[in-house]
């Protein structure tokens, strides 16, 4: 069974501080990777996107994330987080080579910034 | 546009009573979820329907029902809610998928407490 995994459950960062969160996944097939984010209080929005090409993604308010196939990652970094990063992320996969339309989720890691 | 929207926002029903969960979507998509997301888990799927008319199992759909009224609404069923159902429901719309994903937009959710 396809599975996502998040290892960072709970992320306390400093203003500034450099991000990086961890999502693996089990398929062996090709996939559509992405990260959600959800602000407190607010819908799940997506930050960004794989689905081929360059392995290096940017995303919305200076997020990107890195494919490296070999390792069945997709982790999401920011060089210097803020306070209003605030909020819970979510890895999610799709396999691309199958009608299913929906999306597979991590757990998630709640990331706390404090100012 | 309001998006995707979901009644009620919060709920408490006791072991035994039955209600249906809202979903609405003003994008004019095609498809459209249910998950449900509870601590820990990520998000997991219940139901989905690809086009109006059409409903197909998620990874959790034990205990659930769902109707896809039109294009706009797709309604979620507890007929006989259990604790077990205690979680937040998230609906989500998409313009359409199968070998090719398109965006999926989150509602704002439903949480639910069965007691």
């Amino acid at each position: 069974a396809q599975s996502v995994s998040q290892h960072n459950h709970h992320v306390i960062l400093s203003e500034a501080a450099s991000l990086e969160l961890g999502c693996n996944y089990s398929y062996g097939g090709t996939v559509n990777l992405f990260w959600y984010v959800q602000y407190p209080g607010q819908h799940l929005q997506l930050l960004l996107k794989y689905f081929s090409g360059d392995p290096l993604v940017k995303g919305i308010k200076g997020f990107e994330a890195e494919f490296i196939k070999s390792k069945f990652s997709f982790n999401l970094r920011k060089p210097s987080v803020q306070w209003s990063d605030t909020a819970e992320y979510f890895c999610a996969v799709k396999k691309e080579d199958t009608g299913r339309r929906a999306l597979t989720f991590g757990s998630g890691t709640r990331l706390q910034v404090q100012p | 546009n309001a998006g995707v929207t979901q009644t009620p926002k919060f709920q408490v029903l006791k072991t035994g009573q039955s209600m249906t969960l809202q979903c609405a979507q003003d994008m004019n998509h095609n498809s459209m979820y249910w998950y449900r997301q509870d601590p820990g888990m990520g998000l997991r799927l219940i139901y989905y329907s690809a086009s109006e008319g059409t409903t197909d199992k998620g990874e959790v759909p034990n205990g659930y029902n769902v109707s896809r009224l039109n294009k706009r609404e797709f309604s979620l069923r507890l007929e006989s809610a259990a604790p077990s159902q205690t979680s937040v429901y998230f609906c989500a719309s998409s313009e359409g998928g199968g070998r090719v994903f398109y965006e999926q937009y989150f509602g704002p959710g439903t949480r639910l407490t069965v007691t």
